[in-house]
């Protein structure tokens, strides 16, 4: 069964510090990559996504994220991060049949200011 | 709406109680999903309907989680004789169509306390 596991389970960060949260999924045929976040009190919401071609994907509030596949890994990445991106960060995979996503079980970011 | 909303926001259940958690997606979005979230833990898959179809509940954790969309808009979870267990989030995402890469869109979900 496919999976998908991050490695950080909570990440503290100084404002203006580079991020980068790790993600490895399990499946090795052609693969559909999500991040959500979830900010305090609100809903999930998507980060970025890849589904194909250009390996670095750039999502809202300056986000990446970079497709490697024989790493079977797809880690976010922000060069300067705020007060803000306090959040809980989800990778996401979706199954082959695309019925579901199949999440890991989130990165907690706390940035102080 | 702008959003897919859920109804109720909290519920708290006295265990053996039957349970009906609603979901309304955005308008027009073909696929529904719904999960569960453990405390700390991340959303994990419960059942998807494409329109009316109840195409994978594969996730469906028991015989007493069964959920509908009979019209192909609105969905609601049911959980019958409920057990502590089934505390949780539970999450219902809507999409517009049914491809792998498309964004699923998520609801704020329904916290559901069974004491």
């Amino acid at each position: 069964a496919q999976s998908v596991s991050q490695h950080n389970h909570h990440v503290i960060l100084s404002e203006a510090a580079s991020l980068e949260l790790g993600c490895n999924y399990s499946y090795g045929g052609t693969v559909n990559l999500f991040w959500y976040v979830q900010y305090p009190g609100q809903h999930l919401q998507l980060l970025l996504k890849y589904f194909s071609g250009d390996p670095l994907v750039k999502g809202i509030k300056g986000f990446e994220a970079e497709f490697i596949k024989s790493k079977f890994s797809f880690n976010l990445r922000k060069p300067s991060v705020q007060w803000s991106d306090t959040a809980e960060y989800f990778c996401a995979v979706a199954n082959q049949a695309g019925t579901a996503l199949i999440f890991g079980k989130g990165t907690t970011l706390s940035v102080s200011s | 709406g702008a959003g897919v909303s859920q109804s109720p926001r909290y519920k708290v259940a006295k265990r053996g109680q039957d349970v009906a958690l609603r979901c309304d997606p955005i308008s027009g979005h073909v696929s529904l999903f719904w999960y569960q979230q453990a405390l700390g833990q991340g959303p994990e898959f419960l059942t998807y309907f494409q329109n009316e179809a109840q195409l994978d509940k594969s996730g469906l954790p028991s015989d007493r989680f069964f959920a509908e969309r009979p019209e192909g808009s609105v969905s609601t979870l049911k959980i019958q004789r409920t057990q502590q267990e089934d505390s949780a989030v539970y999450l219902c995402a809507s999409s517009f169509g049914g491809l792998k890469q498309e964004t699923q869109y998520f609801g704020p979900g329904t916290r559901l306390l069974v004491l």
